[in-house]
């Protein structure tokens, strides 16, 4: 069964503080997303990853970096969080491929910024 | 670029009734549709897609959506919701070449008994 898992549900941090989202793939999917949901604004890609080492940013990406040295993982990185960035994050994983290919949602994790 | 609407924020049905989400899409070339779905404390699952061939795609529990290029439209069907369909449901669009999701705000479809 096709399995993306995200490090934490829950997750509460001081402004400031740089913060490391990760998540993990069992798929062997090339394509790799971190989105944020807010309530009225659906989803936003931040970044997203078509192989290891390779990044490309999203539609919001100021504030943000990733990390990508696996396949398998993908970490988002918040590098001194703010308030504006509570949300809540979700990633995601497909195969490679053209737009076709269904994007596999990982459970999210609720960041509070304090 | 694209961009899609999902004009109702929430729609309240009671159990057993039909309902429509309603979903409209703005691109300049050729695109995938999809709905997805999100039930509490989950994240998103692929409910359907449109790729190519009849414009009427089904899932396995009942819902239907119909591509409607003139009207620019993916609307979200069930003749007969159960409680159990109470989520977040997204419609979503990506071109043909790549795979970048533009989603819609969502609709929260609340069934009551």
């Amino acid at each position: 069964d096709v399995k993306v898992t995200q490090s934490s549900r829950y997750l509460v941090k001081r402004t400031g503080e740089k913060v490391f989202l990760e998540c993990v793939q069992d798929m062997d999917h090339e394509n790799m997303f971190w989105y944020r949901q807010d309530p009225g604004l659906g989803l936003r890609l931040i970044y997203f990853s078509y192989d290891v080492k390779m990044k490309e940013k999203g539609d919001i990406p100021e504030g943000y970096s990733v990390s990508r040295e696996k396949k398998e993982r993908f970490s988002l990185i918040l590098e001194s969080a703010s308030t504006n960035q509570t949300s809540m994050y979700l990633c995601a994983s497909s195969l490679a491929g053209g737009g076709q290919e269904t994007q596999y949602f990982g459970p999210g994790t609720r960041l509070l910024v304090l | 670029a694209q961009s899609v609407t999902q004009l109702d924020s929430q729609v309240p049905v009671f159990e057993e009734a039909p309902v429509e989400l309603r979903c409209n899409y703005s691109s300049s070339v050729s695109v995938y549709l999809f709905w997805y779905v999100q039930y509490p404390n989950q994240g998103l699952q692929l409910l359907l897609k449109y790729l190519s061939g009849s414009t009427l795609v089904e899932s396995i529990n009942g819902f239907e959506a119909e591509f409607n290029k003139s009207q620019t439209s993916f609307h979200l069907r069930k003749p007969s919701v159960h409680i159990s369909d109470t989520a977040e449901y997204f419609c979503a669009v990506s071109e043909t070449s790549f795979q970048k999701l533009v989603f819609g705000t969502g609709t929260r479809l609340l069934v009551s008994p």
